[in-house]
């Protein structure tokens, strides 16, 4: 089936060390994005990329990398520079024009211990 | 800039009741309204969105919203509720001026919980 699929489910991380959150998509969407979800905050936007070997810096980039070497894969870097990590990462896609539906992963719940 | 607005953070209804979530935007330009709705311990999925044409949008499980220009609103309704209808309900708006979803601005959330 067609789909994204974000691992893993849920990851505990010793404050001071870097977690890579994976992501990866079947669907043959140009831009992936990002969404770091709060209570009570809605969805913020991380980081986006609209094609192979390019992303933007969204709203709330700073402690997270991103690297698109893959059409289908989009990984994200919680680095030991993010003070405040503990949240719910969701992942998307979408063909890339504005108006498109943007499809949404699973999530990853990632906890500092 | 673009902003939205969901008033509700919690909306209790009892099943088979009517509800409405509301939702304001605000924009420059004009926008691309959606509802999204995530079940628990889950992604997003979309609900309905309005892009053009008609104002009134529909869902294929009941839900409808009516993008209302001069009010700024995109409120999401359903005549009878069901408890499977429980969820967190997001709006989000994107200015029609951006080549991508990269603008997609969310709401802070609407949780929807029914009553038996």
């Amino acid at each position: 089936d067609g789909g994204i699929t974000q691992s893993p489910k849920y990851l505990f991380r010793k404050e001071g060390q870097n977690v890579t959150l994976s992501c990866e998509q079947n669907l043959n969407h140009d831009a992936m994005y990002w969404y770091r979800q709060d209570p009570g905050q809605g969805l913020r936007l991380i980081y986006y990329s609209q094609i192979v070997n390019d992303f933007q810096k969204g709203d709330i980039a700073e402690g997270y990398s991103v690297s698109r070497e893959k059409k289908e894969s989009f990984p994200l870097t919680v680095t030991s520079a993010q003070k405040n990590p503990t949240a719910f990462y969701l992942c998307a896609s979408s063909t890339g024009k504005a108006g498109n539906t943007i499809y949404f992963g699973e999530g990853s719940w990632l906890t500092v211990v | 800039a673009q902003s939205v607005t969901q008033l509700d953070s919690q909306v209790p209804v009892f099943e088979e009741a009517p509800v409405e979530l509301r939702c304001n935007y605000s924009s420059s330009v004009s926008v691309y309204l959606f509802w999204y709705v995530q079940y628990p311990n889950q992604g997003l999925q979309l609900l309905l969105k309005y892009l053009s044409g008609s104002t009134l949008v529909e869902s294929i499980n009941g839900f409808e919203a009516e993008f209302n220009k001069s009010q700024t609103s995109f409120h999401l309704r359903k005549p009878s509720v069901h408890i499977s209808d429980t969820a967190e309900y997001f709006c989000a708006v994107s200015s029609i001026s951006n080549f991508g979803n990269e603008k997609l601005t969310f709401g802070t959330g609407t949780r929807l919980t029914i009553i038996p």
